[in-house]
């Protein structure tokens, strides 16, 4: 069964700061890598979808990477701004039967951008 | 605006009662998806439909729990005898799809369900 788990589970920074989130899968097989954006109690808005053959998206200050052998994919915020507080999750689409078409989720990194 | 809906956007209802959600997909979307999201949680799948097909459930789809799509366009997700245990996001998305080809999942605002 796939995992997905985001380390940190929060993060506290100084507005200006670049940071890196942190994601990781247990199962390598998988379909693609998205990010998303939720702010509190609202619905999610995609940030940035890797297939499996890429190594890296970006979009504007947002670049992710994925090494699929390893596990791993990191969201990169250049100079972050108090509007990027929000939580970020993580999730994956696995290759099997049965659930190639719904996503697995981690628990997200909850982000404050203090100005 | 085009996006996926969802209504109502907050429920509060005492335990024991049923309540339906509806979601309305993207319109040329043939596929929808709920997920319930509890805090501090990421969203967890429970259900799948291809136009009118309910194609996959979770174990987390008790059977007080039924979806429904009954002309391939919007949803209905109804909880019988709700619990405590209830009380959670649900979220619908929508996406394209066709054989084997697996597309981007566009997601609603959500429902907040709670259960006194």
């Amino acid at each position: 069964k796939q995992e997905v788990t985001q380390i940190p589970a929060a993060l506290s920074v100084p507005e200006g700061e670049n940071l890196v989130l942190n994601c990781s899968f247990t199962d390598s097989a998988i379909y693609n890598l998205q990010w998303f954006r939720q702010d509190p109690g609202k619905g999610l808005t995609s940030l940035l979808l890797i297939q499996s053959s890429q190594r890296e998206q970006t979009s504007g200050r947002l670049n992710a990477s994925l090494d699929k052998s390893s596990g791993r994919s990191t969201l990169y915020i250049a100079a972050s701004q108090p509007g990027d507080s929000a939580t970020y999750l993580c999730a994956v689409r696995v290759i099997s039967s049965g659930s190639a078409r719904q996503l697995t989720f981690g628990s997200g990194t909850q982000l404050t951008v203090l100005p | 605006d085009t996006g996926v809906s969802q209504n109502p956007r907050h429920k509060i209802t005492k335990r024991g009662q049923n309540v339906t959600f509806r979601c309305d997909p993207i319109s040329e979307h043939n596929r929808l998806y709920w997920y319930r999201q509890t805090l501090g949680q990421g969203p967890e799948f429970l259900t799948y439909f291809q136009n009118e097909a309910q194609l996959e459930k979770s174990r987390l789809l008790s059977d007080r729990f039924s979806a429904e799509r009954p002309k391939g366009s919007f949803s209905t997700l109804e909880i019988q005898r709700t619990e405590q245990g209830d009380s959670a996001m649900y979220l619908c998305a929508s996406s394209l799809g066709g054989g084997s080809q697996i597309y981007e999942q566009y997601f609603g605002p959500g429902t907040r369900l709670t259960v006194t």
